[in-house]
């Protein structure tokens, strides 16, 4: 069954460091996401894109934020210069269509990020 | 603005025990209701989903959910747990225009045997 990847499982960074997680959506997918879960918090949207744009942000994906699909299978999630708060578990879902809210995110397994 | 409440943080039952974890939420509209799961180490799956299609909706693993709009809620129920239903259970509400998720905060369901 295909699913969504994300690399690496777990990055360990410094302060004011520039990051970058990468995900594999499902192939044949179209609609792309970020969401956030800081340890003993809700998941968190994060931003959607699709057609190598955002179509929808929350207020949490500031200037330090950005996503790109730099390629036909990879998805990019860069925090520019990262801060303590930025710590937490990052999730990139893939989605096959956006006809109805019904259509079914798939999730990949996360990853945890540390600030120090 | 629609959110989720799931008002149990912990659930333990034992093994072959049925299974109830609560959700209500709050919409403005028809919303799309969603329950997935999470084991250790692994990506958010779905469990199942609510389309407005039927009230009482069935998943995988036995798992099945009822929405009833008149209280407001979408619990998730199995009638026999087994020791692979143990991880952490959200509830998460889309809708209104907009395709982002919104989750609860997550029960984490621990099955002993």
């Amino acid at each position: 069954e295909p699913e969504v990847t994300q690399t690496p499982s777990h990055q360990v960074t410094q302060m004011g460091q520039e990051v970058i997680l990468r995900c594999v959506p499902i192939s044949n997918h179209l609609y792309f996401y970020w969401y956030r879960q800081i340890l003993g918090q809700k998941v968190e949207f994060l931003v959607s894109f699709y057609n190598n744009e955002i179509s929808e942000k929350s207020e949490i994906f500031d200037d330090q934020f950005s996503v790109e699909r730099p390629d036909g299978s990879n998805f990019t999630l860069k925090i520019r210069s990262t801060k303590l708060e930025d710590s937490a578990m990052y999730f990139c879902a893939s989605s096959e269509d956006r006809v109805s809210s019904t259509d079914t995110q798939y999730f990949g397994p996360g990853t945890r990020l540390t600030v120090l | 603005a629609q959110s989720v409440t799931q008002l149990d943080s912990h659930v333990s039952v034992s093994e072959g025990t049925p299974v109830l974890l609560r959700c209500n939420y709050s919409s403005s509209y028809s919303p799309s209701l969603f329950w997935y799961v999470q084991h250790p180490n692994k990506g958010l799956q779905l469990l199942l989903k609510y389309t407005s299609a039927a009230t009482l909706v069935k998943g995988i693993n036995g798992f099945e959910a009822e929405f009833k709009k008149s209280e407001t809620s979408f619990h998730l129920t199995k009638p026999s747990a087994h020791m692979s239903d143990a991880a952490e259970y959200f509830c998460v509400v889309s809708g209104s225009g907009t395709y982002k998720y919104i989750f609860g905060t997550g029960t984490r369901l621990k099955v002993l045997a």
